[in-house]
């Protein structure tokens, strides 16, 4: 098994530019999230879905949307990236919201906003 | 919303030394889970635990849910345990929007 995987692992954008990043896994996960880390801060939810068809806002999702066509892919978009934007973004996936769940990271994309 | 802080920020310690990082939040939760970051990016979990203490090889995680207070200990540490430790939080209100909150990371360096 793969586990979970991110695509592209880095990428440079200039302002206004759209991009997707993709998330897949391959272990069945009705969960999956997005969260981004930013020096000096705790890693922060996005956005997250619950189950194929179905997603959510996190804590910062503003300038981001999400789908989740298919249980195994979470897709990331920016429409209009902004410098704000530069950050390392993980997708996570876990079986379900159960208390002791453990939720499994991706590699991370490095975004890069100019 | 769950305020998670870590200490130290940072931590630099010989081979071989004792290593405690600790974890306190602010909201009941229902469950805290210890995280590894490598330098080269990716994040693993170690442990999640609801009470008590567990253990894992020369790593140690305890919890005392009614000081709302964690503490991850490395016994024997190594360089290769040089990473970022990250303590994370689930809150008790269930649903789907409980991803987890993050605290800012512990940077341990161990010195040959």
């Amino acid at each position: 098994n793969a586990g979970v995987t991110q695509t592209p692992k880095f990428r440079v954008l200039k302002t206004g530019q759209s991009m997707t990043l993709l998330c897949a896994q391959d272990m069945n996960h009705e969960y999956m999230y997005w969260y981004r880390q930013d020096p000096g801060m705790g890693l922060r939810l996005i956005h997250y879905s619950v189950g194929e068809g179905t997603t959510a806002k996190g804590e910062v999702p503003d300038g981001y949307n999400v789908s989740r066509l298919k249980k195994q892919n979470f897709l990331l978009g920016l429409e209009s990236a902004a410098p704000s934007q530069t950050s390392v973004y993980f997708c996570a996936s876990s079986p379900d919201n159960r208390q002791l769940n453990e939720q499994y990271f991706g590699p991370g994309t490095r975004l890069t906003v100019t | 919303k769950n305020e998670v802080e870590q200490s130290p920020q940072n931590l630099t310690a010989q081979e071989g030394e004792f290593i405690t990082i600790n974890c306190s939040y602010s909201v009941g939760i229902s469950a805290l889970h210890w995280l590894q970051q490598h330098p080269g990016g990716g994040i693993v979990s170690l442990f999640m635990l609801s009470s008590g203490k567990k253990k894992h090889g020369r790593l140690i995680a305890t919890i005392n849910i009614q000081e709302k207070h964690s503490s991850l200990h490395i016994t024997a540490s190594h360089p290769r345990d040089s990473a970022v430790y990250i303590c994370a939080v689930r809150g008790r209100s269930g649903g789907g929007a409980d991803g987890l909150t993050f605290g800012k990371g512990t940077h341990l360096i161990i010195q040959p």
